[in-house]
């Protein structure tokens, strides 16, 4: 079984929707979680990140973390094709130096 | 914006060839990782560096090895590369202060095409 579980999608959405991007995670020793976004032919770039559990904004993205339920999240209000990627999740235990990926999750917004 | 650079971009080549995968960054980042990322699978960590002189195996058994004789630069080497060495490759950085020291920072990508 993986450490982290990320659906693959790829999930189709129309412009200006809601989206919510999910990974599971086995290790309760996670701490540091993090999402990348990472377009086509380009390397993954970091969009989100947090210590813990709680929630954290930034523009039209929200991170949230539930360590209870070893489930993260990742919501895109307002979804723009410029949204369309892949999105990766990661995760690493507080003093731990090798992060661990999901598969990611592709998304695509149509206009 | 991370400044981290990789060198070539795409590079096809004939198998029992030398190649050497460039990476640097101009972040003064102690850590340095490279990762080999296939179509739909996970981000697989092949080496890291802790800083000068020092380089580790990831969990990803590689036949590539690496070194870093300097800060900003972590080159990845293949002796003779293979057909099923045909992946892309990733450079990534990160650097220590808590509590920003595990968000790493990646390149653009190197796409290996081993014919």
């Amino acid at each position: 079984q993986k450490e982290v579980e990320q659906d693959p999608g790829p999930l189709s959405v129309p412009e200006g929707a809601i989206v919510s991007l999910n990974c599971t995670y086995s290790n309760s020793a996670f701490q540091y979680f993090m999402w990348y976004r990472q377009y086509s032919r380009k390397g993954p770039e970091l969009l989100m990140y947090t210590y813990s559990s709680g929630n954290k904004e930034d523009g039209r993205f929200t991170a949230q973390v539930d360590k209870s339920s070893k489930y993260i999240s990742l919501f895109i209000r307002d979804s723009q094709p410029s949204d369309s990627a892949t999105y990766l999740c990661a995760m690493v235990p507080e003093y731990g130096n090798k992060l661990v990926f999901g598969a990611g999750t592709i998304l695509r917004v149509k206009s | 914006e991370a400044d981290i650079y990789q060198t070539p971009r795409y590079l096809v080549i004939g198998t029992g060839k030398k190649i050497t995968l460039e990476c640097s960054q101009t972040m003064g980042h102690d850590k340095m990782y490279w990762y080999q990322q296939d179509p739909g699978m996970e981000l697989h960590l092949i080496h890291y560096s802790y800083g000068v002189n020092s380089t580790e195996k990831g969990d990803l058994s590689s036949e590539s090895t690496v070194s870093r004789i300097r800060t900003e630069h972590f080159p990845l080497t293949l002796e003779s590369a293979r057909p099923s060495h045909t992946s892309q490759y990733l450079c990534a950085s990160s650097e220590w202060v808590v509590p920003h020291r595990q968000t790493q920072y990646f390149g653009p990508g190197t796409r290996l095409l081993v014919l």
